[in-house]
């Protein structure tokens, strides 16, 4: 199993709010940055947010990340078909001296 | 446009080696800390190595640590993983990633990935 938690699945409709929790430990998500990726079905991950909750150039704000504590959270709102893909949360792990994956969230638009 | 494209993932028997390459573009691979990251058909992401922007320092994933090898040439842009003693459960995509600015668990840019299959 993945150091870092994380709900295996989620779903919402679309124009719906949907939340995915990320929770780890003091040696990784309570001393690092947060990070989280959108993998597509048949693609390559790509950066979401980065150190916690900023989004890089081209990523729309209907995504936003928050961090307290040991664990994090990734929102969602409005609710696209073409946001159905996995999520994944990353932070680095003081304990293992190097980034540790979440197991990943498929989310489903229905 | 910045890219990262891997290559030489292919079918390999159990103890055997295979070189994967990451040729960079668009950017200085000097500049940044390269990472591989692996996922196995099916399941999650996994971080399997890092190299220092000069090349002088590297870190592994335990479950990889003295059969694969890390390294860089920044004069041809290209980042390499030399993987040794092959296992059927080192069968997955690997990606290289660009090292982010803002931590060390951001990957900025990723490969399309390269299919390894460890199978006799």
């Amino acid at each position: 199993q993945s150091v870092l938690t994380q709900p295996p699945s989620a779903s919402g409709t679309p124009g719906q709010r949907v939340t995915i929790s990320c929770s780890g430990s003091s040696s990784n998500i309570g001393s690092s940055a947060v990070n989280w990726y959108q993998q597509l079905p048949g693609t390559a991950p790509k950066l979401l947010i980065h150190t916690n909750n900023q989004r890089p150039s081209g990523v729309p704000d209907r995504f936003s990340g928050s961090k307290s504590g040991t664990s994090a959270s990734l929102a969602i709102t409005g609710l696209l078909s073409e946001d159905e893909a996995d999520y994944y949360c990353v932070a680095w792990d003081d304990s293992l001296n190097g980034p540790v994956f979440g197991g990943g969230t498929k989310l489903t638009v229905l | 446009e910045v890219q990262l494209v891997e290559s030489g993932g292919g079918l390999v028997q159990p103890g055997g080696s295979l070189r994967l390459s990451c040729a960079a573009s668009g950017f200085s691979l000097s500049s940044y800390w390269m990472n591989w990251v692996r996922q196995a058909p099916g399941k999650g992401l996994v971080w399997v190595s890092r190299i220092k922007d000069d090349g002088t320092g590297t870190i592994y994933t335990d479950s990889v640590k003295g059969r694969f090898t890390i390294s860089r040439d920044n004069a041809s842009n290209t980042l390499y993983l030399q993987m040794n003693s092959l296992r059927a459960d080192d069968t997955a995509v690997y990606y290289c990633a660009r090292g982010g600015l803002g931590s060390w668990s951001e990957f900025d840019v990723w490969g399309q990935g390269t299919m390894v299959t460890v199978s006799s």
